[in-house]
């Protein structure tokens, strides 16, 4: 079984600072996505990593792909109270399963 | 503007009762996800297909889940009978399959369902 840990699990922080959440796993993947979920919402996808080293940027949000295609990280620069919400890695086979981590939920204060 | 539809929104239903949840995937896309989601356990796959065949439902309570996709149009995740540890949102989810990379989902809004 393939299993996606995200720490933290909830982070709280004042509008204006800079917050990492992380995703990890013991399995290797041939992509790594990151999603944003909002209250009575599916998951909407924000980002597909697929090479090794791999960085994305997205106005404010980094994404990054571990080496070894076992983790990633996403890096919010001077969050603002809209980035409020669940973030959620998945990670994907070439055999279409897409696996997901428990999420982080984050609340930005103003 | 493509999406996934999911109906019913909200089912409030009495343990026991048979719940058919559906959904409507976007037009094109070849994979259809069927996810529960609860405070505990997160995000967990129930169940895929790749053009309308199963691949894994190894997710799913088999002697009460079902999951079909009758045609490219609509799939259903079927409960039968239903407990009151049923009760979570259910999402179904579709995407295109990418050569070597997987599948980027698209998410419907979810079914609320409360067994009581």
């Amino acid at each position: 079984t393939q299993l996606l840990e995200q720490s933290p699990q909830f982070l709280s922080i004042q509008e204006g600072e800079n917050l990492t959440v992380y995703c990890n796993s013991s399995s290797v993947f041939s992509s790594l996505q990151w999603y944003r979920q909002e209250p009575g919402e599916g998951p909407v996808l924000l980002v597909t990593v697929v090479t090794g080293g791999e960085v994305k940027k997205l106005k404010r949000l980094t994404f990054q792909f571990g080496d070894a295609r076992k983790d990633s990280s996403l890096h919010i620069t001077a969050a603002q109270t809209g980035d409020t919400g669940l973030y959620l890695c998945a990670g994907g086979t070439s055999g279409s399963r897409l696996t997901f981590g428990e999420g982080t939920q984050l609340t930005v204060n103003p | 503007d493509a999406r996934v539809t999911q109906t019913p929104r909200d089912k409030v239903t009495e343990m026991g009762q048979e719940v058919t949840m559906r959904c409507q995937p976007i037009l094109g896309h070849n994979t259809v996800f069927w996810y529960r989601q609860t405070m505990m356990q997160g995000l967990e796959l129930l169940a895929y297909f790749r053009n309308r065949a199963p691949l894994d439902d190894s997710g799913m309570p088999k002697d009460r889940f079902s999951a079909e996709m009758p045609d490219a149009t609509l799939a259903t995740l079927k409960i039968q009978p239903s407990e009151p540890r049923d009760s979570a949102v259910y999402f179904c989810a579709s995407g295109l399959v990418h050569a070597g990379t997987g599948t980027e989902a698209f998410f419907g809004q979810g079914t609320r369902l409360t067994v009581v």
